[in-house]
């Protein structure tokens, strides 16, 4: 079945520190890849997407580029900001007619100013 | 934009009643809904798919006659736990979605607590 594994937290950064989760997935098919975002108090915000192999998403500054050749999907952020706090999801979706997606375990961000 | 409300945001019953969560969307019609499920830091797990007017699709191991989904039109959703115990504490999220293959928007959830 599918799964997405991504990397533990709580992650802890000062203001402007590069920004590395990693993301890994196994799934049928060619699968669309995702980065969801939870603010405290919110519900989840799609970040960004790709669709297909060497895609790259971006938005707000973060990007992740679709690896088949590793199944990886990392985030990435050069300079992070303190309003990046938020817990960060990797998910799949594998296609088929429904929007239907799996999370990985999410990673809590702290960013220190 | 497309927003997704849910009600209530936390809610704390008694162990044996029942408990309904709201999902709407507000702003687009929902053709089709979903329900997770969020334990402590846990990934979010879908419980089932729903499409307007028609019975929900529950995934394996989730049972149908304790989570009782309806999706009677194209802007509401519910999601009831029937008999709630404290295992079903937990943290439920929806989100809906314009139609197949489209993107989904998600609640911003729903705390249960069963004492």
């Amino acid at each position: 079945g599918n799964s997405v594994t991504q990397m533990e937290g709580p992650v802890t950064l000062s203001e402007e520190a590069f920004l590395t989760i990693n993301c890994t997935y196994t799934a049928t098919g060619y699968p669309s890849l995702f980065w969801y975002v939870q603010y405290p108090g919110e519900g989840l915000q799609l970040l960004l997407k790709a669709t297909k192999a060497d895609d790259k998403g971006s938005n707000k500054g973060f990007e992740a580029t679709y690896r088949k050749e590793t199944t990886s999907f990392h985030l990435e952020k050069g300079s992070v900001q303190v309003s990046d706090s938020a817990v960060y999801f990797c998910a799949l979706n594998s296609g088929g007619s429904n929007y239907k997606l799996t999370f990985g375990k999410g990673t809590l961000l702290t960013v220190n100013p | 934009g497309a927003v997704v409300s849910q009600h209530p945001s936390w809610v704390i019953c008694k162990s044996g009643t029942s408990v309904k969560i709201e999902c709407r969307s507000l702003d687009f019609q929902a053709t089709t809904m979903f329900w997770y499920r969020q334990f402590p830091k846990q990934s979010l797990m879908l419980m089932a798919t729903s499409n307007e007017g028609s019975k929900a699709t529950y995934e394996q191991g989730v049972e149908k006659d304790k989570f009782l989904i309806n999706h009677a039109s194209l802007t509401l959703s519910t999601l009831t736990v029937t008999s709630a115990h404290p295992e079903d504490s937990s943290f439920y999220i929806c989100s809906a979605s314009r139609g197949p293959g489209t993107e989904a928007f998600f609640g911003q959830g729903t705390r249960l607590t069963v004492v």
